[in-house]
């Protein structure tokens, strides 16, 4: 069965660092999305994306954040400069249509020391 | 009031015993209402999804949605040690980039 897959499955990086976080979602998938998992908490939407444009953001998903399809397959998040509390699992999710099933990948840990 | 409240458990039970997982919102335009059960490290997968109010089964798997009350449920009949993991409510409606919000999770043991 496809998948959404994501890497690095884990990341530590410094405070004020930027990162990158790559998954490449179902290939004939049009709608793209991230959400985020701090430790212990709920699942939360950051962003979606559709047809090269954010369709709907969070507040979380603030100037610090952006989001690229640099090409057919691989859709990033990028964090500029990051925070001790942006410390979470970063899920990245794909859909065929606008609607469910919400298809996730594995997650990237992200370790802001 | 939260949009989506779910009860976090933990909740335990014997193998083969019927569970009852269930979520509350407050939002009423949600049109889908989905559950997925999530493993440790792993990303959320779905379990099964309903649109509007009603019943749908899917093997041991039945979910109920009663818009009515703002009230959805998760039944799994059979419990197996398999089944153990967290299991999140997710809703959603359509308007502008299908934003799905989640239940914070209930952690269920399914103990042999």
């Amino acid at each position: 069965e496809p998948e959404v897959t994501q890497t690095p499955s884990h990341q530590v990086t410094q405070m004020g660092q930027e990162v990158i976080l790559r998954c490449v979602p179902i290939s004939n998938h049009l709608y793209f999305y991230w959400y985020r998992q701090i430790l212990g908490q709920k699942v939360e939407f950051l962003v979606s994306f559709y047809n090269n444009e954010i369709s709907e953001k969070s507040e979380i998903f603030d100037d610090q954040f952006s989001v690229e399809r640099p090409d057919g397959s691989n859709f990033t998040l990028k964090i500029r400069s990051t925070k001790l509390e942006d410390s979470a699992m970063y899920f990245c999710a794909s859909t065929l249509s606008q609607g469910p099933p919400l298809h996730f990948g594995n997650g990237t840990r992200l370790t802001v020391t | 009031q939260k949009e989506v409240e779910q009860d976090p458990g933990p909740l335990s039970v014997p193998e083969g015993a019927i569970v009852s997982l269930n979520c509350t919102y407050s939002n009423s335009a949600f049109q889908y209402f989905m559950w997925y059960r999530q493993y440790s490290r792993k990303g959320p997968e779905l379990l099964m999804y309903t649109y509007s109010s009603g019943n749908k089964e899917d093997g041991r798997f039945t979910a109920q949605v009663d818009k009515s009350s703002k009230y959805i449920s998760l039944f799994i009949r059979d419990s197996q040690p398999s089944d153990s993991a967290t299991y999140l409510c997710a809703m959603t409606h359509l308007r502008g980039g299908f934003k799905t919000i989640f239940g914070a999770g209930t952690r269920l043991f399914v103990k042999a």
